[in-house]
């Protein structure tokens, strides 16, 4: 079965500055792989999506991921933040193909200080 | 397009009692899900539907959890009696539902139970 790793729970952050969210994925297969974000009371919403092709994928709200298949990551990043990306972000996984389950990883908090 | 809709949004219930929890997925989505998403943790898998039928409930705690379908369209998940451990968000969410599965969801607002 497939599994997701997210190192940071939490990442303080100052406005304006970069900041990289790290995610790590156990498979034996081919997976497919998400970024989802969750602001505070609501559910989830999806950031962006690697399915295939091109290994940088960029998603809304000026974040971007890259999928690196030989050291099983899918980091998410973001050159600038602002006060609104503060939320959780969390990194999740199917297996490609059919009518498969979505594991969630643990969640990155990302406080973004003024 | 309307979203996923969920409610309650809030409930809260001493231990032993039961709560259900209503789902209506976005119209068209014919795999629906329902998630627990425990304080400081990711969404945990409970059930997940293909239209009528059941796919995954490999985690569910089927002794005091249980959840139905009607007609592949709205959902309904129960529970009875709860627990003090059942204190969550219970999300529900839904996606088109095909062998090309992309594993894209669309998520509700989720119902916060708080067991007393």
């Amino acid at each position: 079965a497939q599994s997701v790793t997210q190192l940071d729970s939490q990442v303080p952050v100052f406005e304006e500055a970069p900041v990289e969210l790290r995610c790590n994925y156990s498979s034996s297969v081919s997976v497919y792989l998400f970024w989802y974000v969750q602001y505070p009371n609501q559910g989830l919403q999806l950031l962006l999506k690697y399915l295939s092709g091109s290994t940088l994928v960029k998603g809304i709200n000026g974040f971007e991921a890259e999928f690196n298949k030989s050291q099983t990551s899918f980091h998410l990043r973001k050159p600038s933040v602002h006060i609104s990306d503060t939320a959780e972000y969390f990194c999740a996984v199917i297996k490609s193909g059919g009518y498969q389950k979505v594991t969630f990883g643990t969640g990155t908090k990302l406080q973004v200080i003024p | 397009e309307a979203g996923v809709a969920q409610s309650p949004r809030y409930k809260i219930i001493e231990k032993r009692q039961s709560v259900a929890f209503w789902c209506n997925p976005i119209s068209g989505h014919a795999t629906l899900y329902w998630y627990q998403q425990i304080l400081g943790q990711g969404p945990k898998l409970l059930i997940q539907f293909q239209n009528n039928g059941v796919v995954d409930d490999s985690q569910l705690p089927k002794d005091r959890f249980s959840a139905e379908r009607l007609k592949g369209v709205d959902s309904t998940l129960k529970i009875q009696p709860a627990k003090l451990e059942d204190s969550a968000v219970y999300l529900c969410a839904s996606s088109k539902g095909s062998r090309a599965n992309t594993g894209e969801l669309f998520f509700g607002e989720g119902s916060r139970l708080t067991v007393l």
